[in-house]
């Protein structure tokens, strides 16, 4: 149990081109997810947090026009980057914590990699 | 702010080994601490955690010590194993108002050989 999923797990795209990451809990609802981003050889940099339903909380120094959260449902967050550029490319992993569990579980997906050229 | 520091890798060592991953930190409060692996192909994985000073957390044959006089937490197994080849990720968490951010470490590859 507690399985995320995220689509694509690998993409790459254009420069000035926006590209999607979905994220899914598949035997859960998850009243919040977070988006990490991951450079090589560095530790997981938290970007967003989201809630189903409202807007996502953004950390200091992520721009929130650039990388748009979506929480649309209890199993659903998106990960959209508009307007990508090559400083953009990097190792995207979200995770998802069970409505109603306990604080610190975090259930992780496998992580997209995107590759802008 | 919090940070976590933990030994650069990679890591590699013969089966039935004994392993230790160092991981330090500094946080404001008082954390609770998370060892998360993540195998090949596949998402980050709670391994173990401690809450408080003095709690040893284990899972899997792995054990760390919360201690708080060396603001440690280092990660420890008598006899690793070739299913044991993952990266390793310290953590540690301050609750916040709510805000439960995780804070990572930047991970530890290690690769057990037969």
């Amino acid at each position: 149990g507690a399985v995320v999923s995220q689509h694509p797990s690998w993409v790459i795209c254009k420069s000035g081109t926006s590209v999607k990451i979905e994220c899914r809990s598949l035997d859960f609802q998850a009243t919040t997810m977070f988006w990490y981003r991951q450079f090589p050889k560095q530790s997981l940099m938290l970007m967003a947090t989201s809630n189903e339903g409202s807007k996502a909380t953004y950390e200091q120094g992520v721009e929130k026009d650039k990388f748009l959260i979506n929480h649309a449902s209890l199993t659903l967050s998106t990960l959209t980057v508009t307007s990508a550029h090559p400083e953009d490319s990097s190792f995207y992993i979200c995770s998802a914590n069970p409505a109603g569990g306990i604080s610190y579980e975090q259930y992780f997906g496998p992580g997209t990699r995107l590759t802008v050229t | 702010g919090n940070s976590v520091t933990q030994m650069e890798g990679p890591v590699t060592l013969s089966e039935e080994a004994f392993l230790t991953i160092n991981c330090t930190y500094t946080a404001t409060g008082y954390p609770s601490l998370f060892w998360y692996v993540q195998y090949p192909g596949e998402g980050l994985q709670l391994l173990l955690k401690a809450t408080k000073a003095d709690d040893k957390g284990s899972n899997k044959g792995f054990e760390a010590t919360y201690r708080k006089e060396t603001t440690s937490f280092h990660l420890e197994k008598g006899s690793v194993q070739v299913s044991d080849s993952a990266v390793y990720f310290c953590a540690l968490r301050v609750s916040n108002f709510g805000n439960e951010k995780l804070t990572f470490g930047t991970g530890t590859r290690l690769t057990i050989i037969p």
